[in-house]
């Protein structure tokens, strides 16, 4: 079985810092990674997946992440935020033969003026 | 892109009710679609998944008789809430997959359903 753990449940920010919100996923076998974010009173929004290949990723909005096997990680970054990046935001993890997907706990980002 | 929509988006209703919440695939035919429930400030928790034309399968300790799942077409699932309580409010988003297409791994989410029960 697969379960994702999203380190920080809130991550306060001033407007124009980087940062990085940080996923650690359990599986015994390979699997699909994703972060989704969530503005309030919305559904969810595909920033970035990965599947193969390449172990950095590039999403919507500037955010990118990296994959790491040895670490089993799967950390969101931006180099610069904006204040309409204030929402919150869930890593996800799906088996790479199975249906379901797996969500964490989510990470809240406040990003201050 | 792919675009769920689900209706109503926002539901109060009476205890003991039933609510009926849609959720469409607008430019896609979905072979799968999923049921989630989400308590305020927290995850999504997967209620049930269904198949097009076939029975739901619903995740342990959801109550079957309760949340009726129905996927009767490709592009239309629908999740009854019967018998309504105040325990049952929440925010119930479906997203959708189209497990034939190249995009098969992705999950296309719905805007949410936000039910109250008085």
């Amino acid at each position: 079985a697969q379960s994702v753990t999203q380190l920080d449940s809130q991550v306060p920010v001033f407007e124009e810092a980087p940062v990085e919100l940080r996923c650690n996923y359990s599986s015994s076998v390979s699997v699909y990674l994703f972060w989704y974010v969530q503005y309030p009173n919305q559904g969810l929004q595909l920033l970035l997946k990965y599947l193969s290949g390449s172990t950095l990723v590039k999403g919507i909005n500037g955010f990118e992440a990296e994959f790491n096997k040895s670490q089993t990680s799967f950390h969101l970054r931006k180099p610069s935020v904006h204040i309409s990046d204030t929402a919150e935001y869930f890593c996800a993890v799906s088996h790479t033969g199975g249906f379901k997907t797996i969500f964490g706990a989510g990470t809240r980002l406040f990003v201050k003026a | 892109g792919a675009v769920v929509s689900q209706h109503p988006s926002w539901v109060i209703c009476k205890s003991g009710t039933s609510v009926k919440i849609e959720c469409r695939s607008l430019d896609f035919q979905a072979t799968t679609m999923f049921w989630y429930r989400q308590f305020p400030k927290q995850s999504l928790m997967l209620m049930a998944t269904s198949n097009e034309g076939s029975k739901a399968t619903y995740e342990q300790g959801v109550e079957k008789d309760k949340f009726l799942i129905n996927h009767a077409s490709l592009t239309l699932s629908t999740l009854t809430v019967t018998s309504a309580h105040p325990e049952d409010s929440s925010f119930y988003i479906c997203s959708a997959r189209d497990m034939r297409g190249q995009g098969g791994y992705e999950q296309y989410f719905g805007p949410g359903t936000r039910l109250t029960v008085t």
